[in-house]
């Protein structure tokens, strides 16, 4: 199969750094995205890991490691505004736009 | 950025109704965009891939005579649910990128809410 796990809630407080892992299946694997989604909105790209290691941009991280399939994205600072749904993603058949999407992670921010 | 407009944001309509779904790529051209569903507090699931020129392609369990995809232009898809039934009511999004490699991210629209009576 090709689908992906994350937890479903996470919480953190303002200022923190928090880590929202995701496991795939390794079937056909080429690649991990992640997306986020404030509630009623549009999901936004975040990054895209094709190969192991850490991709930074800004306050936001993520780290790929195909050996374990498992990605993670780390958020640093955190600002209430970072309150949200974050998804993991995968290329379905090596097609760009046929995203597998994980169930989300609720990221909420406390005061 | 590349931006992708999606209208109407939000319909209501009665059972049994048709309704279609506009989806713009404004600042690049796309001959693939793609539709999801997304229903409450789920995840997004692929619908469709809209080709410019052809015939979309549909994911699994989904009914092509329901959900009529055109793509007229290469900035333009419509997404078309017939015969509506309250089951269809979801969150439907539109999606594009002005590249072709993996790491092009997609661009979504900002969705339409419909919700069928």
């Amino acid at each position: 199969g090709q689908s992906l796990e994350q937890p479903s809630e996470v919480t953190a407080v303002e200022g923190a750094i928090v880590q929202i892992n995701c496991t795939y299946q390794t079937s056909g694997f080429y690649g991990l995205s992640w997306y986020q989604q404030h509630d009623g909105g549009a999901p936004t790209f975040l990054s895209y890991n094709a190969l192991d290691g850490l991709e930074e941009t800004g306050r936001f991280s993520s780290f790929l490691s195909r050996s374990d399939s498992y990605g993670y994205l780390l958020l640093q600072e955190l600002q209430m505004k970072d309150s949200a749904s974050y998804f993991c993603a995968r290329p379905s058949g090596g097609s760009q736009g046929n995203l597998i999407f994980g169930k989300g992670t609720k990221l909420s921010v406390k005061p | 950025g590349a931006v992708v407009s999606q209208h109407p944001s939000r319909v209501i309509c009665k059972s049994g109704t048709s309704v279609k779904i506009e989806c713009r790529s404004l600042d690049f051209q796309a001959t693939t965009m793609f539709w999801y569903r997304q229903f409450p507090k789920q995840s997004l699931m692929l619908m469709a891939t809209s080709n410019e020129g052809s015939k979309a392609t549909y994911e699994q369990g989904v009914e092509k005579d329901k959900f009529l995809i055109n793509h007229a232009s290469l900035t333009l898809s419509t997404l078309t649910v017939t015969s509506a039934h309250p089951e269809d009511s979801s969150f439907y999004i539109c999606s594009a990128s002005p590249g072709r490699g993996l790491n092009s991210p997609l661009h979504f629209g900002n969705g339409t809410r419909l919700t069928v009576t």
